[in-house]
């Protein structure tokens, strides 16, 4: 079946620091998103992507949409503690349905 | 944005139990409703998709007997749990959306969390 991969899995950076994430697919998908889950609650979308090579920003976070449709990447510069929580990829398919990523965890210590 | 609540926010049950979670759109009218559940330390899997009036389509592998779905309104969709074991604890989520718009662009309620003892 289909299976986003996150890397890495989880990430202990200090405050300041930039962040790197990505994702990646067996399948194609034609839209991207990137959520951020903080613990118990749910997922908040980040950014959406519609096009293959498409580069979005949103305040300090940048997303990628791989021109290959398999990847994406996620970049959060200067990281301040609130970044802390679970960042989660998702594919979109059959219209509304989404297909959620492993995630990564990060950490941000001050 | 859009909210979306749900409720309860945690309960704990006895086995054999059943157990309703509330989803609610609180102001737009939700024509289509996602039911996931994420264990610990997991991803989010879709167990069902629910549209307003019609039946629930389950995902490969969710039983629709033990996990029923509700979209009486255009506003709320119930999920009950059946006779809920203890692996049935996990946290329940849902999303809501006013149009088959197809930009995934999905509102997520807090989240329910069940333990069931």
């Amino acid at each position: 079946g289909q299976q986003l991969n996150q890397s890495p899995q989880s990430m202990f950076i200090q405050e300041g620091e930039d962040v790197s994430m990505n994702c990646t697919s067996s399948s194609i998908f034609n839209t991207w998103l990137w959520y951020k889950q903080d613990p118990g609650e749910g997922p908040v979308l980040l950014i959406a992507l519609y096009k293959a090579g498409e580069l979005t920003s949103n305040g300090r976070l940048t997303a990628q949409f791989g021109i290959t449709r398999k990847d994406s990447f996620l970049n959060i510069s200067a990281s301040i503690p609130s970044d802390v929580g679970i960042y989660f990829c998702a594919g979109l398919y059959n219209t509304d349905k989404l297909i959620f990523g492993t995630g990564t965890r990060l950490q941000v210590f001050p | 944005g859009a909210v979306v609540s749900q409720h309860p926010s945690w309960v704990i049950c006895k086995s054999g139990t059943s157990v309703k979670i509330e989803c609610r759109s609180l102001d737009f009218q939700a024509t289509t409703m996602f039911w996931y559940r994420q264990f610990p330390k997991q991803s989010l899997m879709l167990m069902a998709t629910s549209n307003e009036g019609s039946k629930a389509t389950y995902e490969q592998g969710v039983e629709k007997d033990k996990f029923l779905i509700n979209h009486a309104s255009l506003t709320l969709s119930t999920l009950t749990v059946t006779s809920a074991h203890p692996e049935d604890s996990s946290f329940y989520i849902c999303s809501a959306t006013w149009a088959v718009r197809g930009t995934g662009e999905l509102f997520f309620g807090e989240g329910s969390r069940l333990t069931v003892l």
